[in-house]
């Protein structure tokens, strides 16, 4: 069966710190990946997609930056955090649903303090 | 570009009322359109989809219905429950998915 996985659940971090999100995928190949964040009373915002190994576009400049190292690995990561960067993450992928349904993790609360 | 808007929230209901949440969409051709529930403390889950005009989706006793003619996709629900009260999202996919802000409901006893 086709699942996702993300960790950790919940994070604080302070700032200035690194950061490193881990999402992977089991039971599909080659599947098109997605970070989103969802700010605190907010909706959901794209930060980053990967259709390939290496391949990552930006959607919004930021302070983080995303990595697919292999194909059903994909990274999120920042050098140094700032408050601002606090938020649910939430890694997707485009799912075996049937007309391009989208399978969420089940996020990462980070809080950086 | 692709936008979604929904209606804003909160909305703050008793059990066994009709719950409406309004959803319009700007997008060129014809792209999915998706509801997915966030529950309290919870990841995203799809809740229904429709892929065409005059589609319906349909979950767990919500419904909404694809209308190409006012680019509009409202979810409704005849009567809900305590269970249902999270975080609704509006979503279309044209290439990548795109969120309305979501709409908060709190169904009370």
């Amino acid at each position: 069966s086709q699942t996702i996985h993300q960790w950790p659940a919940t994070l604080v971090q302070p700032v200035g710190s690194p950061l490193s999100l881990e999402c992977t995928v089991e039971g599909t190949s080659n599947p098109n990946l997605y970070w989103y964040r969802q700010a605190a009373g907010r909706g959901l915002q794209l930060l980053f997609y990967s259709v390939g190994i290496g391949q990552i576009s930006s959607e919004v400049p930021q302070n983080l930056s995303a990595s697919r190292p292999q194909d059903r690995q994909f990274i999120l990561s920042s050098k140094k955090l700032l408050l601002s960067d606090s938020g649910f993450y939430l890694c997707a992928w485009i799912g075996n649903q049937g007309n391009y349904g989208y399978t969420f993790g089940s996020g990462t609360r980070l809080t950086v303090v | 570009g692709d936008s979604v808007t929904q209606m804003e929230g909160p909305v703050t209901l008793s059990e066994e009322a009709f719950l409406t949440i309004n959803c319009t969409y700007t997008a060129t051709g014809y792209p999915s359109l998706f509801w997915y529930v966030q529950y309290p403390g919870e990841g995203l889950q799809l809740l229904l989809k429709a892929t065409k005009a005059d589609d319906k989706g349909s979950n767990k006793g919500f419904e909404a219905t694809y209308r190409k003619e006012t680019t509009s996709f409202h979810l409704e629900k005849g009567s809900v429950q305590v269970s249902d009260s999270a975080v609704y999202f509006c979503a279309l996919n044209h290439y990548k998915l795109s969120f309305g802000a979501g709409t908060t409901v709190t169904v009370r006893a």
